[in-house]
């Protein structure tokens, strides 16, 4: 089984802080993605990377950051926190391919900057 | 661009009632269509999949058919448990664009 973990279930952070979260998953997947899940939004790319070093902007950069060092590794940061940056986020991988890409989830990170 | 409509919810049903959540879509092209359902505390999952037309994706009892002359996805179980209770989100995927899009979710509360 695809398995993706997550460094952290919950995090609290306060505003400006500089905060990373982790992704790594084991099934050798080139692509990899960050969402944001917010009630009534549904779910928000942020970002995504289809190799190692290489990355993409999705539906909502603004105010973050990411890093592909290793291909099993996806990190997320968030380089001066806000309090509007307090969410739900949910990393995925897929493997090669185009088309019909199936996406493996992580458990969530639930962020909470006061 | 390609755009996933999902029924709003809440849905709140009975032990043993039909489902049905409705999902239709925009997109150029002919998309791969999912069904993840997101249990409470946890992350998403896939649920079931058709990647063409007139396709029929099946799991756990829940079944969806890829209707393309009304850009459709609709989720159907005959028969819903308490253990379903879930987030159910309706997605696409398009040609070599490695991203899904998402609809907003739909909330179902099971009932014994």
């Amino acid at each position: 089984d695809v398995k993706v973990t997550q460094s952290s279930r919950y995090l609290v952070k306060r505003t400006g802080e500089k905060v990373f979260l982790e992704c790594v998953q084991d099934m050798d997947h080139e692509n990899m993605f960050w969402y944001r899940q917010d009630p009534g939004l549904g779910l928000r790319l942020i970002y995504f990377s289809y190799d190692v070093k290489m990355k993409e902007k999705g539906d909502i950069p603004e105010g973050y950051s990411v890093s592909r060092e290793k291909k099993e590794r996806f990190s997320l940061i968030l380089e001066s926190a806000s309090t509007n940056q307090t969410s739900m986020y949910l990393c995925a991988s897929s493997g090669p391919g185009v088309g019909y890409n199936e996406q493996f989830f992580g458990p969530g990170t639930r962020l909470t900057v006061l | 661009g390609n755009s996933v409509t999902q029924m709003e919810g809440p849905v709140t049903l009975s032990e043993e009632a039909f489902l049905t959540i409705n999902c239709t879509y925009t997109a150029t092209g002919y998309p791969s269509l999912f069904w993840y359902v997101q249990y409470p505390g946890e992350g998403l999952q896939l649920l079931l999949k058709a990647t063409k037309a007139d396709d029929k994706g099946s799991n756990k009892g829940f079944e969806a058919t890829y209707r393309k002359e009304t850009t459709s996805f609709h989720l159907e179980k005959g028969s819903v448990q308490v253990s379903d209770s879930a987030v159910y989100f309706c997605a696409l995927s398009y040609g070599s664009n490695y991203k899904l899009t998402f609809g907003k979710g739909t909330l179902l509360t099971v009932n014994p």
